[in-house]
């Protein structure tokens, strides 16, 4: 069975600082997905990673894709009260379902 | 990027009723449509895996009598949740694949669900 272990679960900053949430597992996916969710809405999509080592900047935001393809990075700088939010990631590709993480609840004080 | 709707965005019934939750990608066809549930502060859980033009796959668990899934066009997928009890307010999220990039899933807004 697949997992995707993601840490922290939740992280309660100062406007200004950086963080960086963790997506972990043992297996190998074909891509990976990072979304962002804001209280009753659906999950946002913010970036999909497939190669190995690949890095993708969006904005404040950067993503990296593990060499092996079993883990990835979201890296904040200087986060800001609007990046408030759930933060997902999401595994699949190679004829395996979805996963998701379990997400990781971060708020970011002013 | 791609859009899903999805219609009601809130609903409350009382117990015993149905209730129908439309999901619609709005500038693509999709083939297939995932239905989830979210429980409070927790991440997404999949129920079910809707196909068009054939019966959708339930995850283990998933009551498929109750839990009625019809996916009839490219566009449109339907949950039906059957004779609802308040076991069954939630928050009800559905996605769809964009072909060529079926890794990726774009999802609705969701439906929240209160059974009185």
């Amino acid at each position: 069975t697949q997992l995707l272990e993601q840490s922290p679960q939740f992280l309660s900053i100062q406007e200004g600082e950086n963080l960086t949430v963790y997506c972990n597992s043992s297996s190998v996916f074909s891509s990976l997905q990072w979304y962002r969710q804001e209280p009753g809405e659906g999950p946002v999509l913010l970036v999909t990673v497939v190669t190995g080592g690949e890095v993708k900047k969006l904005k404040r935001l950067t993503f990296q894709f593990g060499d092996a393809r079993k883990d990835s990075s979201l890296h904040i700088t200087a986060a800001q009260p609007g990046d408030t939010g759930l933060y997902l990631c999401a595994g699949g590709g190679g004829g395996f379902k979805t996963i998701f993480g379990a997400g990781t609840r971060l708020f970011v004080k002013a | 990027g791609a859009v899903v709707s999805q219609h009601p965005s809130r609903v409350i019934c009382k117990s015993g009723t149905s209730v129908k939750i439309e999901c619609r990608s709005l500038d693509f066809q999709a083939t297939t449509m995932f239905w989830y549930r979210q429980f409070p502060k927790k991440s997404l859980m999949l129920m079910a895996t809707s196909n068009e033009g054939s019966k959708a796959t339930y995850e283990q668990g998933v009551e498929k009598d109750k839990f009625l899934i019809n996916h009839a066009s490219l566009t449109l997928s339907t949950l039906t949740v059957t004779s609802a009890h308040p076991e069954d307010s939630s928050f009800y999220i559905c996605s769809a694949n964009v072909p060529l990039f079926t890794d990726t899933q774009y999802f609705g807004p969701g439906t929240r669900l209160t059974v009185l």
